[in-house]
């Protein structure tokens, strides 16, 4: 049975840093890896989808990898902003299945 | 940019009662889903449903449960008599036959009392 965990579960960090979002799976069987934000009640927005034959996948300032091999995915923010703060999930798919299993997500607060 | 709707935005409910919560996916899209997330818990797969017929579902997706597509558009989920456990955010999702990436609606929050 899939399992998708996400560190840290929270971080706060000053404007402007890069930082990277980790997300682990335990079953490397992976078709596919997306990741979404949420903002604070609201509902999920795709940010980035990485195929298991990639190994990165890039959208302006994120960029997610993934890492059958280890079970890992990370994502990337380059130069955050206060805007960036939200919840970020990773999700993986399964090969024959159509379910995304959903990682805990880490809460991110950017302050100016 | 085409986007999933979900209707009502927050649906409150007596226990016992039966609640339809609706979505409209993107218009291509020809999968579709529900997926729940209850207060400080992961987001759950509900269902999935394609060529107007379940394809999956979960075991919290009992006999409580239904989905239906009534008409071309609209895409719905039933709970025919709601516990205070089926408190929770419903997200619906959807998308195209040729990625397996998912588009998420803004969801419906239930509440029952």
């Amino acid at each position: 049975k899939q399992e998708v965990t996400q560190i840290p579960a929270a971080l706060s960090v000053p404007e402007g840093e890069n930082l990277v979002l980790n997300c682990s799976f335990t079953d490397s069987a992976i078709y596919n890896l997306q990741w979404f934000r949420q903002d604070p009640g609201k509902g999920l927005t795709s940010l980035l989808l990485i195929q298991s034959s990639q190994r990165e996948q890039t959208s302006g300032r994120l960029n997610a990898s993934l890492d059958k091999s280890s079970g890992r995915s990370t994502l990337y923010i380059a130069a955050s902003q206060p805007g960036d703060s939200a919840t970020y999930l990773c999700a993986s798919l399964s090969y024959n299945t159509d379910k995304l299993i959903f990682g805990t997500g880490t809460r991110l607060q950017v302050f100016p | 940019e085409p986007e999933v709707t979900q209707t009502p935005s927050h649906q409150v409910t007596q226990m016992g009662q039966e609640v339809i919560l609706r979505c409209v996916p993107i218009s291509n899209h020809l999968y579709f889903y529900w997926y729940r997330q209850i207060l400080g818990q992961k987001v759950e797969f509900l269902v999935s449903f394609y060529n107007n017929e379940i394809s999956e579902k979960s075991e919290i997706f009992d006999d409580q449960f239904s989905v239906e597509r009534p008409d071309g558009s609209n895409f719905t989920l039933k709970i025919r008599s709601t516990k205070l456990e089926d408190s929770a955010m419903y997200f619906c999702a959807s998308r195209t036959g040729s990625s397996y990436e998912q588009y998420f609606g803004p969801g419906t929050r239930l509440t029952v009392t």
